[in-house]
């Protein structure tokens, strides 16, 4: 069954700085791997969509890279402001038997301090 | 435009109340997908509907019951619920077949039930 881990679970950084939030997945028998960005009490936001062939992908300030042979994903951010603040997860889209379904991380709760 | 909505945004409701969420997507889109949300957890996928036929219902309670009336509206209807189903529900979309390799699920803003 596939799990899917993010850590840390809460980052805190100062306005400017560039971060990397981490996921990691443990069947990398992936179809692709999707991160949102989730406000309080809000839907979530498609950010970044790497297909399992694909090595990164970039929109705007963000960048996320895929290393499915050891199970990982990045989502890099660039020059972070306080409106960045809000939880971002992953989630992993699996072949098979379970190719319907995402695998959701637990998310990074993410602040940035103006 | 890929916007998927959700009617209510704030639902509360008594256990004994029949009540119903409602999702429309007009992408094209031929999967739907139901989520619950619990506070400060990654959503559960309860339901998914592929080309209108119900493909997926994750072992839900039979409170919970789904309807795809057509390619862009989904339903949830809800009966005899209990305070521990209170959560954020979330709707999504995806196009082409669930399996596919290109397929990005798209959330609506969910609809936040509160249970009585």
């Amino acid at each position: 069954k596939q799990e899917v881990t993010q850590i840390p679970a809460a980052l805190s950084v100062p306005e400017g700085e560039n971060l990397v939030l981490n996921c990691s997945f443990t069947d990398s028998a992936i179809y692709n791997l999707q991160w949102f960005r989730q406000d309080p009490g809000k839907g979530l936001t498609s950010l970044l969509l790497i297909q399992s062939s694909q090595r990164e992908q970039t929109s705007g300030r963000l960048n996320a890279s895929l290393d499915k042979s050891s199970g990982r994903s990045t989502l890099y951010i660039a020059a972070s402001q306080p409106g960045d603040s809000a939880t971002y997860l992953c989630a992993v889209r699996g072949r098979g038997g379970s190719a319907r379904q995402l695998t959701f991380g637990s998310g990074t709760q993410l602040t940035v301090l103006p | 435009d890929t916007e998927v909505t959700q009617t209510p945004k704030h639902l509360v409701m008594g256990m004994t109340n029949k009540k119903s969420l409602k999702c429309e997507q007009h992408m094209g889109h031929r999967a739907m997908y139901w989520y619950k949300q619990k506070a400060k957890k990654p959503p559960e996928l309860m339901f998914v509907y592929s080309y209108e036929k119900l493909s997926i219902n994750e072992s839900v309670p039979s409170r919970f019951s789904p309807e795809c009336p057509n390619s862009s509206l989904l339903n949830l209807h809800l009966h005899a619920l209990q305070p521990e189903d209170s959560a954020l529900y979330l709707c999504a979309s995806s196009q082409g077949r669930t399996s596919g390799p290109y397929n990005e699920q798209f959330f609506g803003p969910g609809t936040r039930l509160t249970v009585l």
